[in-house]
């Protein structure tokens, strides 16, 4: 079953705006990550967050993590129309191996 | 390039045929799993291991088979292809302890017919 689920499933906003999605999962977690995934192309790393951690930034990406309310935002900052693609979240949960549940994303459109 | 490998990129198949969907990976990650993506369903994970000779099920299992005889491979063995089988097929790999973001192959796009 899903763990994730992300919130818009899709997204249309112009150049220079801020994009925001969000993801909510369901059990306990070790971290939580945000994959990109352009047209056609496998999932690429964007960043993870530990459950200890509340926010952490890479570029122009910005996660928050809040456990309480077993939820999550990524929120990319002057986006490009390069920034186009889905955007999935997945959550590694705390106990046993490492398997990670994937949400089923959000499409975010980036018009020039 | 380091990174994972996936092969073939599209097979086409007819239902009850068999095949294996080939994964490689030089990174040394011991952990490695295969997952599939269908429309409006994200990814499912259905195969993964933790290391040589040692594999076990995701959440959907059913008819594939897979095997971990060294750290680089990790096959994914479809018995008897069904049209339900009909999807994307990524393999991905990880450093172990948890904590390590995923390593995708480009996938392979399998047709059931």
């Amino acid at each position: 079953s899903q763990q994730g689920e992300e919130d818009p499933q899709a997204l249309s906003i112009q150049e220079g705006e801020n994009a925001t999605m969000n993801c909510s999962y369901k059990t306990s977690i070790n971290n939580l990550q945000w994959y990109r995934q352009n047209s056609g192309r496998g999932l690429v790393h964007l960043i993870l967050i530990r459950s200890n951690e509340r926010e952490k930034h890479s570029g122009r990406l910005r996660v928050t993590l809040d456990t309480s309310k077993k939820s999550s935002s990524l929120l990319i900052t002057a986006s490009r129309a390069a920034d186009t693609a889905s955007y999935f979240c997945a959550t590694e949960g705390s106990s046993g191996y490492s398997t990670l549940t994937f949400g089923k994303g959000t499409m975010l459109l980036v018009s020039p | 390039n380091a990174g994972v490998t996936q092969t073939p990129k599209f097979q086409v198949l007819k239902t009850g045929q068999s095949m294996t969907l080939q994964c490689a990976q030089d990174m040394n990650h011991e952990y490695m799993s295969w997952y599939r993506q269908d429309p409006g369903m994200g990814l499912r994970l259905i195969h993964y291991s933790v290391g040589a000779g040692i594999t076990d099920q995701g959440e959907v299992p059913n008819g594939y088979n897979v095997s971990r005889s060294t750290t680089e491979d990790f096959p994914l063995r479809l018995l008897s292809a069904a049209p339900s089988q009909t999807s994307v097929y990524f393999c991905a790999s990880s450093g172990m302890g948890g904590g390590y973001g995923y390593t995708f192959g480009s996938g392979t796009r399998l047709t059931v017919v």
